[in-house]
């Protein structure tokens, strides 16, 4: 149980274009997801807290107008990156907040801005 | 602010042998705790947490951790690493279960056979 998953696994966008990661808890219903940004070789950064049915909460840094953020419903939130630049490019995770008061993790989804 | 170290970067035991992986917390208050294992390109599972209760937790693959307020750490153990133990391991702390969890920089178990 509590299996999240991203979609899609990779994805490989050009300079300027604008690129959708969706995230699913497939098994339970999570109000609240979170989404965090990994770079090669360093821990994960929290970028911005999703709720159902409401804004988002972003970290301080992280551009909401870049990185937005829907979660219209109990199973689903998406990440778009907007105007992608190669700075862009990294490894996106999701998380739900599920049983026991636990975040369970998406398998991620590897971003390459050319 | 709560903050996390993971003092060891890489670690490489062999094959059988015992493991400890050490996590330090920062935290004002009773920290929600938990360790994550990473495999390369994938996500993270949870092995294991602790909320309250009994300092030592048993999670899955074997892992246990032992929680000791008067350290401030949170240390990962196994009694005999397996080779499918190699990957990356996260110490994570939140002030509420579940929410906001700030991760340790992370350490790379290799396993030698």
């Amino acid at each position: 149980g509590a299996v999240v998953s991203q979609h899609p696994s990779r994805v490989i966008c050009k300079s300027g274009t604008s690129v959708k990661i969706e995230c699913r808890s497939l098994d339970f219903q999570a109000t609240t997801m979170f989404w965090y940004r990994q770079f090669p070789k360093q821990s994960l950064m929290l970028m911005a807290t999703s709720n159902e049915g409401s804004k988002a909460t972003y970290e301080q840094g992280v551009e909401k107008d870049k990185f937005l953020i829907n979660h219209a419903s109990l199973t689903l939130s998406t990440l778009t990156v907007t105007s992608a630049h190669p700075e862009d490019s990294s490894f996106y995770i999701c998380s739900a907040l599920g049983p026991g008061e636990t975040q369970y993790f998406g398998p991620g989804t590897r971003l390459l801005v050319l | 602010a709560q903050s996390v170290t993971q003092p060891d970067i890489h670690i490489t035991v062999s094959e059988g042998a015992s493991l400890e992986l050490r996590c330090n917390y920062s935290y004002g208050a009773t920290p929600y705790l938990f360790w994550y294992v990473q495999s390369p390109g994938q996500g993270l599972q949870l092995l294991l947490k602790y909320f309250s209760g009994d300092t030592l937790v048993q999670g899955i693959k074997g892992f246990e951790a032992e929680f000791k307020r008067s350290q401030s750490s949170f240390n990962l153990r196994k009694p005999s690493v397996h080779w499918s133990d190699a990957a990356e391991y996260f110490c994570a702390v939140g002030a509420v279960s579940g929410n906001k969890l700030v991760f340790g920089a992370g350490t790379i178990l290799r396993v030698k056979s």
